[in-house]
This record gives C-alpha cells, sequence and structure tokens, in this order.
C-alpha cells in the first residue's frame, strides 16, 4: 500500500534561516512518481516538483531544492534563505503507476517564516 | 490561461439535504481527479476520470456520493443526503493525457462544504 509520512507537522523559522521539510514514503511498485505541492494562506495547491522512481538526480530550482534517495525512501525539500513568502502548508505525494493515477499525500508541514 | 475552476465557492446546507460541485477543467486536460481536504482527515483520494469514464472510484467514501463527467470536460461531485462528516474542501484537479509518465495534476480553489 502506499502512504507518505511528513513527521514534521509544524516548523518556524526566522527570514533567511535555510529549512529542509522531510517526506518518507512507502510503495510495492518499482515505477512511481514523487511530487511536492505547495498550499499557501490562499488556499491553492501549487504544483513545485514531479520526479519519478528511476531519476534521483537532486534538482534545484533557486532557493528550492530536493533531495531523493531511494535507499531511505526519502524525498526531502530543502528551501534556501527562506523568505515570508514561503509561508504555507507543504504536502508531498506519491502515485504508483498503476493507471489509477491517484496522489497519496502526506499530512503536510506547516512552515512560518517569520520577519 | 484559465486555471481549473470550481464552483460554489462556498456551499452551506442542512443535514439531509442533496449537494453538486461542479468542477471546469482546463482546457485540453483528459484527466480529472476528486479529493477531499479535512482537519481529520488530510487529503484524500476520491475518483479519477480519463475522459468521461471512472476507471478509479476507490476514494468515493460511501454510496451517498457520486460523480460524472461530460463532454471529457466538466465535472460535477453529487452528495445526497449531506452528514456532518461530509464537511470538508472538495478540491478538483486536472491533468494531461500523460505520455511516458504521470504529468503533474494542477488543483482549483475548492468548494468549502459546511453540512450543519
Amino acid at each position: 500500500a502506499q502512504k507518505v509520512t511528513q513527521a514534521q507537522t509544524e516548523i518556524s523559522v526566522v527570514e533567511k534561516e535555510d529549512v529542509t521539510l522531510d517526506c518518507v514514503y512507502e510503495t510495492r511498485d518499482t515505477t512511481y512518481y514523487l511530487f511536492w505541492y505547495k498550499q499557501p494562506p490562499s488556499g491553492e495547491l501549487v504544483f513545485l516538483i514531479r520526479r519519478n522512481s528511476f531519476d534521483e538526480q537532486n534538482e534545484i530550482s533557486g532557493r528550492y531544492s530536493w533531495n531523493f534517495q531511494k535507499s531511505t525512501s526519502s524525498f526531502n525539500f530543502t528551501i534556501t534563505a527562506s523568505q515570508v513568502v514561503d509561508s504555507a502548508v507543504y504536502f508531498c505525494a506519491l502515485s504508483e503507476a498503476d493507471g489509477s493515477e491517484k496522489l497519496v499525500f502526506g499530512k503536510g508541514t506547516k512552515l512560518t517564516v517569520n520577519p | 490561461g484559465a486555471g481549473v475552476s470550481q464552483s460554489p465557492s462556498n456551499k452551506v446546507t442542512e443535514k439531509g439535504k442533496d449537494v453538486e460541485l461542479r468542477c471546469d477543467p482546463i482546457s485540453g486536460h483528459t484527466a480529472l481527479y476528486w479529493y477531499r481536504q479535512s482537519l481529520g482527515q488530510g487529503l484524500e483520494f476520491l475518483i479519477y476520470f480519463q475522459g468521461n469514464s471512472a476507471p478509479d472510484k476507490s476514494g468515493l467514501p460511501s454510496d451517498r456520493f457520486s460523480a460524472e463527467r461530460t463532454g471529457g470536460s466538466v465535472s460535477t461531485l453529487t452528495i445526497q443526503r449531506t452528514q456532518q462528516e461530509d464537511s470538508a474542501v472538495y478540491l478538483c484537479a486536472s491533468s494531461l493525457l500523460p505520455s511516458g509518465g504521470i504529468n503533474e495534476q494542477f488543483f482549483g480553489p475548492g468548494t468549502r462544504l459546511t453540512v450543519l
């Protein structure tokens, strides 16, 4: 069965600090996809990144970076030099390539960046 | 371009009434999904449409819930005889027909349903 665990319920940092959001997943499939979504206070989920299980290369996009490690079933998300606008709930999600395509979400991590 | 739209944005209803929630996906997106977000359960998958058919309905919590999609576009989620535990934000998402992998899903703003 698919499962995504985001152990950090809430994180609070001061602006310009780096912060890492943890995500651990469980799946029996060898082909799967991992996602991160951001949900700002306005409420709409915003897609951030998708990785497939065959690509363990880490990715950097501006201040955002993702560390995918199959050996530990983790897909962690780091924000460098955090800003107040990064305050949001961040969701990690998993989808198995079994035709259903449904996303299984973690419970989310609420990040608050204080000025 | 236009994103996923949902209506109404808020719906307050009395226990036992039926409600209909509407989703307009991004033009050209053949895949459409309904999810539910509640404080206790987080984000849960409800149903997936590819075109007008629903190959995965596994997330519908009871037979009071149904959904349809017409013309490969608009979808309606219907909840009959609403209960207080149905109170949640209902989210719709759409994506392109995947080629070589699962495409990212783009979410609408949601419909906040409150059952009194």
